[in-house]
């Protein structure tokens, strides 16, 4: 167990829907990351969070967007959703925000768009 | 534009057959070189850091070494449950210190 919890573990929806990917971090992890896995394009980076401020960016749709409160879970909202987005989502954990530092890994939500 | 690319694809061993996973990188200013295990429908689960050319990291039968162009994986007399998804990623600072994957090989041990 990494310690990093995803809820829901599965999720079907239909198309132009609107849902919400929740993430805990380890305790005492201040940084939360999302990845997009899916059988083609393999772990994607979305976008990455820093004790509630956006750190780092990478290949997020317009679509998407994600937030970090106060407690330092996070949220992963995904809108007018595509069949193409239907993959495993992860969220990763780290201690900091800098460089060098390795990942904890949830257990992702897999995502069915019908 | 930070890469990372790994080779082959797919590796299919008989239990107790060594040998060596390959992961290839372009980035500037690399802060760390992440090997990582995935199992099928389970999140990626830390195996190792190489931070400079020449480090070398081990762990039961999996030993992961750095060049400045290439680490590779590799793997000493597998058993089944070596059976996996290796993943190797770079981190550098370019947009924040973001973590890029490579796509991976999967490695099959047959008993």
């Amino acid at each position: 167990d990494s310690g990093v919890t995803q809820t829901p573990k599965h999720l079907i929806t239909a198309t132009g829907q609107r849902v919400t990917l929740r993430c805990s971090p380890r305790s005492g992890d201040l940084s939360v990351y999302w990845y997009q896995q899916s059988l083609d394009q393999g772990l994607q980076f979305l976008i990455q969070y820093y004790n509630g401020e956006e750190r780092a960016k990478g290949n997020i749709l317009e679509r998407f967007s994600a937030q970090q409160f106060p407690d330092l879970h996070s949220e992963l909202n995904l809108s007018s959703l595509e069949l193409g987005d239907s993959a495993l989502y992860f969220c990763a954990s780290s201690v900091g925000g800098g460089g060098g530092e390795k990942l904890f890994f949830g257990s992702g939500t897999q995502l069915s768009v019908l | 534009e930070d890469q990372v690319t790994q080779s082959p694809e797919a590796l299919r061993l008989q239990e107790g057959e060594s040998s060596s996973l390959n992961c290839s990188y372009t980035v500037s200013g690399l802060r760390g070189l992440f090997w990582y295990r995935q199992d099928p429908g389970k999140g990626p689960e830390f195996l190792f850091t190489l931070y400079s050319a020449g480090e070398e990291k081990e762990k039961e039968r999996l030993k992961a070494t750095l060049t400045k162009k290439e680490s590779f994986l590799h793997i000493t007399a597998p058993k089944p449950e070596d059976s996996a998804t290796y993943l190797c990623a770079v981190q550098a600072p370019t947009g924040g210190f973001k973590t890029i994957f490579g796509a991976g090989t999967r490695l099959f041990v047959k008993a």
